[in-house]
């Protein structure tokens, strides 16, 4: 069964600073894995997606994340964070079974940004 | 084009009462998930369907849950005789025929309180 274990239920960071948020998945299938971002009482937005082509993922606002498969991993980064990235940042993988499924979130990491 | 559209944003229930969630998929697409929010908790998958019919429902309490997405109108998710643990935040996401859950595009979320 598919698993998402994301390290970390709060990171803060300066602004500026480099912004790293892990997650690390479990799958017996090749995995769809997804980055959402959720701001206060808001719905969840989508940062990117692998889809087993490029394993280093361009999103909006700057994020990017690396797929290595050899340490199950879909980190998130941001060269320079800024003040506007605070939010809960939700990774997931996709439990593919056929061609529909659900996904599966991780609890969530909060992200603070400190002037 | 409008995104993923649910009502009422915030909704409160005396214990024993009915709540009906409501969700209007994008325009085009013919898929729906129903998720959950706990307090600290990532999203957990509740039940997928398409028009007319349920396709997985194995997130779903064995009681006092259902839900439906009829041929017209929105994707209703129903709970009877609501309990406190009931509270928390109800997500639907769309997605389009032929995607499946490789992108799922998130409304903004029924934050259910029960008194």
């Amino acid at each position: 069964a598919q698993s998402v274990t994301q390290l970390g239920s709060h990171v803060s960071v300066s602004e500026g600073a480099l912004v790293l948020l892990r997650c690390n998945y479990s799958s017996s299938v090749p995995p769809y894995l997804f980055w959402y971002v959720q701001y206060p009482n808001q719905g969840l937005q989508l940062l990117l997606k692998y889809t087993t082509r490029a394993t280093l993922v361009k999103g909006i606002n700057g994020f990017e994340a690396e797929f290595k498969k050899s340490e199950t991993s879909f980190h998130l980064t941001k060269p320079s964070a800024h003040m506007s990235d605070a939010a809960e940042y939700f990774c997931a993988v996709s439990d593919r079974r056929g061609s529909q499924g659900n996904l599966i979130f991780g609890k969530g990491t909060k992200l603070s940004v400190k002037p | 084009n409008a995104g993923v559209m649910q009502n009422p944003r915030h909704l409160v229930r005396r214990r024993g009462q009915e709540a009906r969630l409501r969700c209007s998929p994008m325009k085009g697409h013919s898929h729906v998930y129903w998720y959950r929010q706990l307090p600290e908790e990532g999203l957990k998958f509740m039940v997928y369907l398409q028009k007319e019919n349920i396709i997985d429902e194995s997130g779903m309490p064995k009681e006092r849950f259902s839900a439906e997405f009829p041929k017209e109108g929105p994707s209703i998710l129903r709970i009877q005789q609501v309990v406190r643990g009931d509270s928390a935040a109800y997500f639907c996401a769309s997605s389009p025929p032929s995607a499946g859950s490789d992108t799922q595009y998130f409304g903004p979320g029924t934050r259910l309180t029960v008194l």
